[in-house]
């Protein structure tokens, strides 16, 4: 079966330090892989996916399949990026669109 | 901006009671799943919907759970009878696409305590 793990649960950096959340996965087929995000108050939303390859709020995540992580990163924290970051995971074999997340991560962005 | 609708945002209920809740999903996306989240973890998926049919229901424990969307639309999720355990939040999401790059998005979510 899947897993994700965020060996982070809590995260704090000083605007403007780099920030990487860490995500590592298990899964014996190719997954495909997301950030999802929510802010304080808000419904989660996602941040980005693997296969768009971009860049969302200046943030970026490789996928590594030798070290199976998609790690989180941004050269330059804001405050506002402060929320609860999950990562999760699909699978191409079984599921239609089945997320298997994360227990999440807090970051906070210290001014 | 349509939004994932649920309903209540905030139920308490005795143990051994039944208790509903209601997803209205974006119109025009045929794929709707019900999370569960407990406190501390991350959302676990108890049930996806491609139109009315169930896709996916291997987490649910049905025993006590049961979830429908009659016409494809609306979704109900229902819990009987409750059990202390089952307190935690119950999350809808919906997608347009269908399949593994489907970008779900995620209802305010019902906060469920059982007492």
């Amino acid at each position: 079966a899947q897993r994700v793990t965020q060996p982070e649960k809590l995260l704090s950096v000083f605007k403007g330090a780099p920030v990487e959340l860490k995500c590592n996965y298990s899964y014996s087929g190719s997954p495909e892989l997301f950030w999802y995000v929510q802010y304080s108050r808000q419904r989660l939303q996602l941040l980005l996916r693997h296969i768009s390859r971009e860049s969302i709020k200046g943030f970026t995540a490789d996928l590594n399949k030798g070290e199976t992580s998609f790690h989180l990163k941004k050269p330059f924290a804001q405050e506002e990026d402060s929320a609860m970051y999950y990562c999760a995971l699909s699978d191409r074999g079984t599921s239609y669109g089945k997320l298997t997340f994360g227990q999440g991560t807090i970051l906070t962005v210290h001014p | 901006e349509a939004e994932v609708a649920q309903s209540p945002r905030y139920k308490i209920t005795e143990k051994s009671q039944a208790v509903a809740f209601w997803c209205d999903p974006i119109s025009g996306h045929a794929t709707l799943y019900w999370y569960r989240q407990i406190l501390g973890q991350g959302p676990e998926l108890l049930v996806q919907f491609q139109d009315e049919s169930v896709v996916d229901d291997s987490q649910l424990p049905k025993d006590r759970f049961s979830a429908e969307r009659l016409k494809g639309v609306d979704s109900t999720l229902k819990i009987q009878p409750a059990e202390l355990g089952d307190s935690a939040m119950y999350l809808c999401a919906s997608s347009l696409e269908f399949g593994v790059n489907a970008e779900a998005f995620f209802g305010q979510g019902t906060r469920l305590t059982v007492v």
